[in-house]
């Protein structure tokens, strides 16, 4: 099956940038989307279809896929950008298409 | 205002069986793919689940396959999950999510998640 590969954890230091990778064979290829979750809370989608972003999400947030990486990018972090974020694919090969990656964890330091 | 709201979860023995629901108001509810993610509190996220908007295409997990049935009434604007011969390891949070289309998209709604704890 298809497998996602996240780091566990980004730090970064507020106002800098910071970016997630999801590593996947020829992820390129794939939509992938980007959710962000706080503590104690639903996941937020934050990137769909690779780069496109929801409305009510700041500009701040920006995504790019190719080859085999997939990065999301948050520009001028915030405190509050401080959550787990994960990629998802949907692999059409597959009998159980939908792929989660493992989370990254962003800490603001 | 979308919305999708889960419901069933609870304290059940390993073998026993439980039916989660998922009432969704605010969008056309034929028009969408639906899923069930689970997520182990301090883990992940598993897709456990996902139907298509007319019931064609249906998919699970290896982890459920045979044991969880998702399906779906229009009628009632409602996503199920049968869950049967419940395990220990099913113990997690179960998100109801609206996808972006038909079935092989993101999903850009969830609910607040049901708790399943399966434990003697």
């Amino acid at each position: 099956s298809y497998v996602l590969t996240q780091p566990p954890s980004v730090s970064v230091a507020p106002g800098k940038t910071a970016r997630i990778t999801c590593g996947g064979n020829n992820i390129g290829s794939k939509s992938v989307h980007w959710y962000q979750q706080k503590p104690g809370q639903a996941p937020v989608l934050v990137i769909y279809y690779d780069s496109d972003r929801p409305s009510g999400i700041p500009e701040r947030f920006s995504a790019s896929n190719s080859g085999n990486t997939a990065t999301l990018t948050i520009s001028r972090v915030e405190a509050g950008d401080e959550a787990d974020y994960y990629c998802q694919v949907w692999d059409s090969s597959s009998d159980h298409p939908w792929v989660f990656g493992g989370g990254t964890k962003l800490t603001v330091l | 205002e979308v919305q999708v709201v889960e419901s069933g979860g609870g304290l059940v023995q390993p073998g026993r069986s439980l039916r989660l629901s998922c009432a969704a108001s605010g969008f056309t509810f034929d028009d969408y793919a639906m899923h069930w993610v689970r997520q182990v509190p301090g883990k992940g996220l598993e897709w456990v689940s996902g139907i298509s908007w007319n019931s064609a295409k249906i998919g699970y997990a290896d982890s459920v396959k045979g044991r969880f049935t998702i399906s779906r009434d229009s009628a009632k604007n409602s996503l199920y999950l049968q869950m049967n011969s419940l395990r220990a390891e099913d113990t997690a949070l179960y998100y109801c999510a609206k996808d972006l289309g038909g079935y092989g998209s993101g999903v850009d709604y969830w609910g607040q998640g049901t708790l399943v704890t399966v434990s003697s």
